[in-house]
């Protein structure tokens, strides 16, 4: 079974441009979960999915992030204007469901936004 | 005050010593109790879950619950070189079984 697939592994940006990662979940799997995961503030749940639809979204920092889980097998998280204090690896994880008690963490996207 | 306190270390030991980890936690709410375990440039991978009280074996790695001190440790015996990681604690609380609270992470290393 091929984990959780995120992409790109890489970005390098510039500040104020519009950037997209992207995550495809374990087939099967119900939830899905958005971590940012920094020296600073260590790992962080930015916003989770049951189903496809959007359960809690507190963790997203701001209006400049958004993400959408358009069906089961794909989600994006979307910075826009991105700023230089983005940058961060962004991890997407998925279970089974809510209540499951192993998420299963993607390679992550390593951000870099100058 | 954070949820999940965890020194970040970082920890350096020889090949073959135990490696001792610790969490504590504030909410007294928190019922399940995991240590995740992420190797360099990599995600974070289920190591070890428990929601009791007391001790939980896997090989050579052992998980320790004690609710009354909000306090949870892991312990790795016969530390091997490929044990080299960042071992982070993760907690959930019985209302929110959903989210994870992680701890800061403690980098290991194991030194051949």
């Amino acid at each position: 079974d091929a984990g959780v697939i995120q992409s790109p592994r890489h970005e390098v940006t510039e500040m104020g441009q519009e950037v997209t990662l992207r995550c495809k979940p374990i087939s099967g799997h119900n939830s899905l979960f958005w971590y940012r995961q920094t020296m600073m503030r260590g790992l962080e749940l930015l916003i989770y999915f049951n189903n496809n639809v959007p359960i809690d979204d507190s963790g997203m920092p701001e209006d400049r992030f958004s993400a959408k889980m358009p069906n089961a097998s794909f989600s994006t998280l979307k910075i826009q204007p991105s700023e230089p204090r983005d940058s961060a690896v962004y991890f997407c994880a998925s279970s089974r469901g809510l209540t499951q008690e192993t998420q299963y963490f993607g390679p992550g996207t390593r951000l870099l936004v100058l | 005050q954070k949820e999940v306190e965890q020194d970040p270390g970082p920890l350096s030991v020889p090949e073959g010593a135990i490696v001792s980890l610790n969490c504590t936690y504030s909410n007294s709410a928190f019922q399940y109790f995991m240590w995740y375990r992420q190797y360099s440039r990599k995600g974070p991978e289920l190591l070890m879950y428990t929601y009791s009280s007391g001790n939980k074996e896997d090989g050579r790695f052992t998980a320790q619950v004690d609710k009354s001190s909000k306090y949870i440790s892991l312990f790795i015996r016969d530390s091997q070189p490929s044990d080299s990681a960042t071992y982070l604690c993760a907690i959930r609380d019985r209302s929110n079984d959903y989210k994870l609270s992680f701890g800061a992470g403690t980098t290991v290393t194991v030194r051949a």
